[in-house]
């Protein structure tokens, strides 16, 4: 079975700094996908960033990037210049697309606190 | 644009009661699935449907049952509630034809069970 982890349950990052989350998995697979999202207070489940494993160069969108490491199977997500409003739980996600279903695997999560 | 949408949105119950939480897609997705959050932790799967018509048991499935009632509605049931239950449960949806490979997520429905 395929896991994630995040090993930091929480960051801190000073507004307007940058600030790296981290994410290891465990898998047998070549062909996966792997996520993070973004889960604010609300609890609305947020897609910030996805990686295909096939794909050497690693994803941005904007102000959100990843270090994508596959024979380290790490998958850390870069935030430049926080906000406050990036303040939320992020959590990383594995997903393999060889099996029916194709579901995604979750870590814990990290809480991101953005201080002004 | 409704995306998937997840009713009721609170719930409270008390143990032994029965209940169903009703999810629907409107974005012609084959997958769907049933997850739940506890506090202070990742979500986890309780139950998926990769296709209309089937179903199959994820993580954790003890104490759920499930209904894929046509390709846009899948429903999720407490025969009956226990403290254990009380979270948060997410329905999403996906399609690799469609989504890109992306699973949207509904907005949630928060279910205490005392």
């Amino acid at each position: 079975a395929q896991t994630v982890t995040q090993s930091q349950p929480e960051m801190s990052v000073q507004e307007a700094e940058t600030v790296t989350l981290s994410c290891t998995y465990d898998t047998s697979e070549s062909d996966y996908y792997l996520f993070w999202y973004k889960q604010p207070p609300s609890r609305q489940m947020i897609l910030v960033i996805r990686q295909e494993a096939y794909k050497q160069q690693n994803a941005t969108e904007n102000r959100f990037s990843v270090n994508f490491q596959k024979a380290a199977k790490s998958f850390s997500l870069k935030i430049s210049d926080s906000q406050l409003g990036d303040a939320a739980m992020y959590f990383c996600a594995y997903r393999n697309m060889n099996n029916a279903g194709n579901m995604l695997t979750f870590g814990g999560g990290t809480r991101l606190m953005v201080k002004p | 644009n409704a995306g998937v949408t997840q009713t009721p949105k609170f719930q409270v119950l008390k143990t032994g009661q029965s209940m169903t939480l009703q999810c629907a897609q409107d974005m012609n997705h084959n997958s769907m699935y049933w997850y739940r959050q506890d506090p202070g932790m990742g979500l986890r799967l309780i139950y998926y449907s990769a296709s209309e018509g089937t179903t199959d048991k994820g993580e954790v499935p003890n104490g759920y049952n499930v209904s894929r009632l046509n390709k846009r509605e899948f429903s999720l049931r407490l025969e009956s509630a226990a403290p254990s239950q009380t979270s948060v449960y997410f329905c999403a949806s996906s399609d690799p034809e469609s989504s890109g490979n992306t699973i949207y997520f509904g907005e949630g429905s928060w279910l205490t069970v005392v």
